[in-house]
């Protein structure tokens, strides 16, 4: 099945700075790849998505790049607020949603 | 619109005891699934149904877990007997079965504690 590895565990970054969350897969026939926020005590939520026939995709502050032929993606969150502390979660879907173990972003002030 | 509601919220028990969790999905959404998300992991696919129908219960320890959907819109988890290492957080999510987007909409989850 399709295992998904997510890097760093845990990243602390100064307000205003830009947060980097690498992931990796494993299935080629993943075609969709989300990315979830998850506050205290509360389910994931999705912030951005990106299909595999588009290689870079920007909401405002976030944006997500794939890179199909290395099975890798990336998050990036620029000009950090303290309101992004949060574990954030990539996952990947071949046939169901796969996750990795997620990042505990911390956002100092 | 209302999203995905679960209940209770909390719940402890003690090893080998029984334990049920309700699902009330987003509604419209055929497509309901069951995740298990242990203390620092990633949420783990327990069960897919799509309307009452189950699509994927390959991760389901079938043994003591059971999943249903009987009007294909709540949905019940249940465990019978718990384990400790059935301590969890059990999130329920829903999907829309038409058009382009496979976005889950995830509920709050049920924290479960086996002591």
């Amino acid at each position: 099945g399709e295992n998904v590895e997510q890097h760093p565990s845990t990243l602390s970054v100064q307000e205003g700075d830009s947060a980097v969350i690498k992931c990796t897969y494993s299935d080629s026939a993943s075609n969709y790849f989300p990315w979830y926020k998850q506050e205290l005590g509360k389910g994931p939520q999705l912030i951005i998505d990106i299909r595999s026939n588009v290689g870079e995709k920007k909401d405002q502050r976030i944006a997500v790049t794939l890179n199909k032929t290395a099975k890798h993606f990336s998050l990036h969150i620029t000009e950090t607020q303290p309101e992004d502390s949060a574990v954030y979660f990539c996952a990947a879907r071949a046939y169901k949603l796969s996750f990795g173990a997620g990042t505990t972003v911390t956002v100092r002030a | 619109e209302a999203g995905v509601a679960q209940s209770p919220r909390y719940k402890i028990i003690e090893k080998r005891q029984s334990v049920a969790f309700w699902c009330n999905p987003i509604s419209g959404h055929a497509t309901l699934y069951w995740y298990q998300q242990i203390l620092g992991q990633g949420p783990k696919l327990l069960i897919q149904f799509q309307n009452n129908g189950v699509v994927d219960d390959s991760q389901l320890p079938k043994d003591r877990f059971s999943a249903e959907r009987l009007k294909g819109v709540d949905s019940t988890l249940k465990i019978q007997p718990a384990k400790l290492e059935d301590s969890a957080v059990y999130l329920c999510a829903s999907r829309q079965l038409e058009g382009p987007s496979y976005e889950q909409y995830f509920g709050p989850g049920t924290r479960l504690t086996v002591t």
